[in-house]
This record gives C-alpha cells, structure tokens and sequence, in this order.
C-alpha cells in the first residue's frame, strides 16, 4: 500500500477564515512533506518533517502554520489567506532511509480557493 | 548544485505514436532520478525511477535510462494511448531528501 490521503479535496475560503489541511499516511514513512503547486507549474516545496520534527521550512509566510500530531498524520493551518495562495496543496511522505534513495509518494491534494 | 532541465511542451501525439520526453540534470554526488505523471486534477503518481548509472526504470509501457555520460533520464514509450495525456515531471533526489523538478512536459495523446 503506496497511498497517501488528503483531506478535503477542495476548500473555498475567505482571507479572514482560519481552515486546516490534513494529510495521513500508514506506510510507516517517517519523512513527510508539504508542497504547493500553481496550474502549469512543478510543486514547490514548503515544508519537511523528519521523525515529527520540522527539518526544513523554505521561507513560508506565517499565515501557513504546518504541524506534525504523530508519525502518520500532517496537518497545514491556513489563516489570512491571501488570493495568491490558491494553488494544489500537495503532501507526500518517503521512508527517510538512505540518502538518495527515497521515494516520495504524493496525496491527490487539496485544491484551494481563497477569495 | 542540483536541477533538471526538461523538455518544453506541450507535446501532441497521435494514439500509436513514439514518445520521447528529454530530461537532462545537474547534480553532485550521485542522485536517484524519477519520472511522476500528473492526470488532470489529480496529484502526482511515481511512474519510474533509478537509483543509479545504466539502471532502467520502466513501468505501464514508459522506460528510462539513467546515463551519466550524457547526465540524461529521457522517458519513452513505443505506443501512447489516450489515457497517457496527462503532465510528466522528470525529478531528481538530491541531499536532505530534496526533489527537484523539472518543469513538467504536458502530453495530450488524440484518437
């Protein structure tokens, strides 16, 4: 089993709402991700989380809060959105073995509206 | 430093056609190299990967070739289907467990 599940599929949102996104593996990953994609684009990363810690934040604005509950479970707090975040938010999540030989799998992702 | 560079799209083909989509890297060290599919509205499937020199990934029809000679990992199929018409990024492992994509080649396949 490869499967990474998000939820919801998609979310509309106002830039005063505050809103999560949730993501679950049970693959035993121990690595998980967030990315964010704009239409025609390639993901960008935003967040990793190694062993329930963040390891790496790739200069995310505040307003994105991510949070990791256990081994399975990937959490993103949305607060004051702003229209330009409107994207497919995308987790995935990879074994965190040996360096270069892990495999990422993806979730279907969420796609956001913000209005 | 690490990166990828791909084959621009969009790329139309004709159901029974050859598929070529180019991927060239740069990386140090010794990277794994992967090609993921993205169907319309859907997130990103692993299609294939290698983890290194003259290793072929291959699946559903689709192989490449890990050539670090030419710092290559084109993709190819001999027969496109319909179902194929989908986004395919090219992506490289790179240290701290960091993708980096190439920019995505869209394929539309037509009866």
């Amino acid at each position: 089993d490869t499967e990474v599940t998000q939820t919801p599929k998609h979310l509309v949102m106002g830039m005063t709402n505050k809103k999560s996104l949730k993501c679950e593996q049970h693959m035993g990953h121990r690595a998980m991700y967030w990315y964010k994609q704009k239409a025609k684009k390639p993901p960008e990363l935003m967040f990793v989380y190694s062993y329930e810690k963040l390891s790496i934040n790739e200069s995310v604005p505040s307003r994105f809060s991510p949070e990791c509950p256990n081994s399975s479970l990937l959490n993103l707090h949305l607060h004051a959105l702003q229209p330009e975040d409107s994207a497919l938010y995308l987790c995935a999540s990879s074994t965190s073995g040996s360096w270069g030989q892990e495999t990422q799998y993806f979730g279907p992702g969420t796609r956001l509206l913000v209005l | 430093g690490n990166s990828v560079t791909q084959m621009e799209g969009p790329v139309t083909l004709s159901e029974e056609a050859f598929l070529t989509i180019n991927c060239t890297y740069t990386a140090t060290g010794y990277p794994s190299l992967f090609w993921y599919v993205q169907y319309p509205g859907e997130g990103l499937q692993l299609l294939l990967k290698a983890t290194k020199a003259d290793d072929k990934g291959s699946n559903k029809g689709f192989e490449a070739t890990y050539r670090k000679e030419t710092t290559s990992f084109h993709l190819e199929k001999g027969s496109v289907q319909v179902s194929d018409s989908a986004v395919y990024f090219c992506a490289l492992l790179g240290s701290g467990n960091q993708f980096y994509f190439g920019t995505g080649t869209s394929l539309t396949v037509i009866p």
